[in-house]
């Protein structure tokens, strides 16, 4: 079983300076692991993944992750920020193993530009 | 190439009734998975379907079922609503590799009274 943790429920930034959003997982096993937004009244959109390889990912509008492994953590963060960028944020694992679509979210970050 | 469609975007139902929900996935995915959001229990993960069979099941009650058809489209059923079913349901489809790209509807909302 996997389960994440986003210890900042909410983040207020002021216009084009820098933020981290905050995301820990926990898993016995190998994990795929994301970042989604959600917009008010909108599904969710990915922002980035991180399957294997290179520990930093890029994403896009510009956010990045960087996976550590020894930490368990997956942070997320855009060195300056837009008003656009104002929603809900969501971290999710999922289980590497094939056949497994199931995403375990955080219980989200929202994100919110001062101008 | 068109999204994740689900229909309808909004619902009203009464405690008691039954609800079934639409999704239909981006061409060529095989795999649909439902989720239900709550502002108290935030995103938590009902059933997968993929090629037709339910490969993956949360932890909700029996009287949350789904199906999905030979053309990959998926219904979820809710049946003797409470107040608690309340939510925005999402419902998200990808090819079924599980390599990590799932694609979101937009949701239905539904409101139990």
């Amino acid at each position: 079983a996997q389960s994440v943790t986003q210890l900042d429920s909410q983040v207020p930034v002021f216009e084009e300076a820098p933020v981290e959003l905050r995301c820990n997982y926990s898993s016995s096993v190998s994990v795929y692991l994301f970042w989604y937004v959600q917009y008010p009244n909108q599904g969710l959109q990915l922002l980035l993944k991180y399957l294997s390889g290179s520990t930093l990912v890029k994403g896009i509008n510009g956010f990045e992750a960087e996976f550590n492994k020894s930490q368990t953590s997956f942070h997320l963060r855009k060195p300056s920020v837009h008003i656009s960028d104002t929603a809900e944020y969501f971290c999710a694992v999922s289980g590497s193993n094939f056949g497994n679509e199931k995403l375990t979210f955080g219980t989200g970050t929202r994100l919110t530009i001062i101008p | 190439k068109a999204g994740v469609t689900q229909t309808p975007r909004y619902l009203i139902k009464t405690r008691g009734q039954q609800v079934t929900l639409s999704c239909s996935p981006i061409s060529g995915h095989r795999s649909v998975s439902w989720y239900q959001q709550t502002p108290g229990q935030g995103l938590q993960f009902l059933f997968e379907y993929f090629s037709e069979t339910q490969r993956n099941k949360g932890n909700f009650p029996g009287r949350f079922s789904g199906r999905q058809f030979s053309n990959s489209r998926s219904e979820m059923n809710v049946s003797t609503l409470e107040l608690g079913d309340s939510a925005l349901y999402l419902c998200a489809s990808s090819l079924g590799g599980s390599r990590g790209r799932a694609f979101f509807g937009q949701g239905t909302r539904l409101t139990v009274v």
